[in-house]
């Protein structure tokens, strides 16, 4: 079975500039995840999708993160503009369906992993 | 609000030596607790995971017991290899199935 891929696994920019990050999770999983690591912390959910529908987006910072899964598969994180403290790895995370054993495991991607200068 | 606290690495033994990194929540209603684990270069994975009170994870040599009365979840090992050498975060997740991450402790283990 072929993992949560990511791309890219590593970004540089300058502050103000956009960024984006794509996430396919596993095949057959309803509900995707983005967390944001910073260097020293764990991570920290950003938002939440059951298909291609937000269940909690509380601790998105809306005024320039945006997240999407418009056809309730894969996803896309984009900031805009970066500020040098978004720097930091974002991990995209798939889980089972309700009906599945486990369904509370969540399977992580590689990250990406965003400098911003 | 729902929170995990951990023990600060690093945590630095001898292999065949014993693991124990603490782990304690505060959560309202019941949350399943888990151990994943960073090896270096890698994403995070699941270790282990317990759904309820008393209930004992496991998972290569590693065990976590849930303990309500003392809203801890310690991960234990008898005896540490070099390719245990990573990060260690606790977690909980309660009814919104969101993951609270601890802070990590970092485990070296030298020969």
């Amino acid at each position: 079975e072929a993992g949560v891929a990511q791309s890219p696994r590593y970004k540089i920019i300058e502050k103000r500039q956009s960024v984006a990050f794509w996430c396919n999770p596993i095949s057959g999983h309803a509900t995707l995840y983005w967390y944001q690591q910073i260097l020293g912390q764990g991570p920290k959910l950003l938002i939440q999708f059951q298909n291609n529908g937000v269940v909690d987006d509380s601790q998105l910072p809306k005024d320039r993160f945006s997240a999407e899964r418009l056809k309730g598969v894969d996803s896309t994180l984009k900031i805009q503009p970066a500020k040098l403290e978004d720097s930091a790895v974002y991990l995209c995370a798939s889980s089972p369906p309700r009906w599945d054993t486990s369904s509370d495991t969540q399977y992580f991607g590689p990250g990406t992993r965003l400098t911003v200068l | 609000g729902n929170s995990v606290t951990q023990m600060e690495g690093p945590v630095t033994l001898s292999e065949e030596a014993f693991l124990t990194i603490n782990c304690t929540y505060t959560a309202t209603g019941y949350p399943s607790l888990f151990w994943y684990v960073q090896y270096p270069g890698e994403g995070l994975q699941l270790l282990l995971k317990a759904t309820k009170a008393d209930d004992k994870g496991s998972n290569k040599g590693f065990e976590a017991t849930y303990r309500k009365e003392t809203t801890s979840f310690h991960l234990e090992k008898g005896s540490v290899q070099v390719s245990d050498s990573a990060v260690y975060f606790c977690a909980l997740s309660g009814y919104t199935d969101k993951l609270i991450f601890g802070t990590g402790t970092r485990l070296q283990v030298f020969p």
